[in-house]
């Protein structure tokens, strides 16, 4: 099935814990994005890809970082876990590249919550 | 600062027609987007307008006035299954993604 896959879905882990969020992308995009997603907060992003071996930070980026070593996989990484990173992430793609005029294809969410 | 202001939370009856306002102040303009986000599940795509005017698409619409830093999403002949929160978001002059916080639409039979 096309579109983007995150994994995993739900985690529950102890603040100062390190993690990664994965996502995989098939439709070829060359454009990546991760957002939190906050309850009466708009979508924030943290990191972005604008192509493959190419990141750059977004409004929130403190805490996380992010690698694009391929087109497909774009994982975040929460190198030590804080409550405050208590949040639902989106992983997104688009086709537009650095014009971002084009449609975003969102995953199906992470939720995670840090204790 | 740049900044999305939409309603928090609108009510209205299934069949009938709803008008979701959103008003920005940005850095530049390049374009607004509407999303839908049902509650759980990711935000879908449902419009995009860059010129003034009305872009129809079934029973909604999306209008766009540059001038006055505003946007409205139209839903029209309601059901049960629009009960969702609208998202609007808006690309500034560095082609920066600006989000508002999003309203939830509640849908009363």
């Amino acid at each position: 099935i096309a579109g983007i896959t995150q994994a995993p879905t739900s985690q529950i882990l102890a603040a100062g814990r390190r993690m990664t969020l994965r996502c995989t992308q098939d439709m070829r995009h060359n454009a990546m994005y991760w957002y939190r997603q906050d309850l009466g907060l708009g979508l924030r992003l943290i990191h972005y890809s604008n192509t493959a071996g190419t990141t750059g930070k977004g409004e929130v980026p403190d805490g996380y970082s992010v690698s694009r070593a391929n087109t497909d996989d774009f994982p975040l990484t929460l190198a030590s876990a804080v409550p405050s990173q208590t949040s639902v992430y989106f992983c997104a793609s688009s086709d537009s590249g650095t014009e971002n005029t084009g449609e975003l294809f969102f995953g199906e969410g992470s939720r995670l919550t840090v204790l | 600062g740049q900044n999305i202001d939409q309603p928090t939370e609108m009510t209205a009856t299934e069949g009938a027609i709803v008008q979701i306002n959103c008003t920005y102040q940005t850095s530049g303009f390049n374009g607004l987007f509407w999303y839908q986000q049902h509650a759980g599940e990711a935000p879908t795509f449902l419009s995009y307008n860059v010129l003034d005017g009305l872009e129809e698409k079934g029973r909604f619409s999306s209008f766009l006035s540059r001038s006055k830093g505003y946007s409205y999403l139209l839903l029209k002949e309601l059901q049960m299954k629009d009960s969702a929160s609208y998202l609007c978001a808006v690309t500034d002059s560095n082609y920066q993604l600006i989000w508002g916080a999003g309203t939830k639409l509640i849908i009363k039979p």
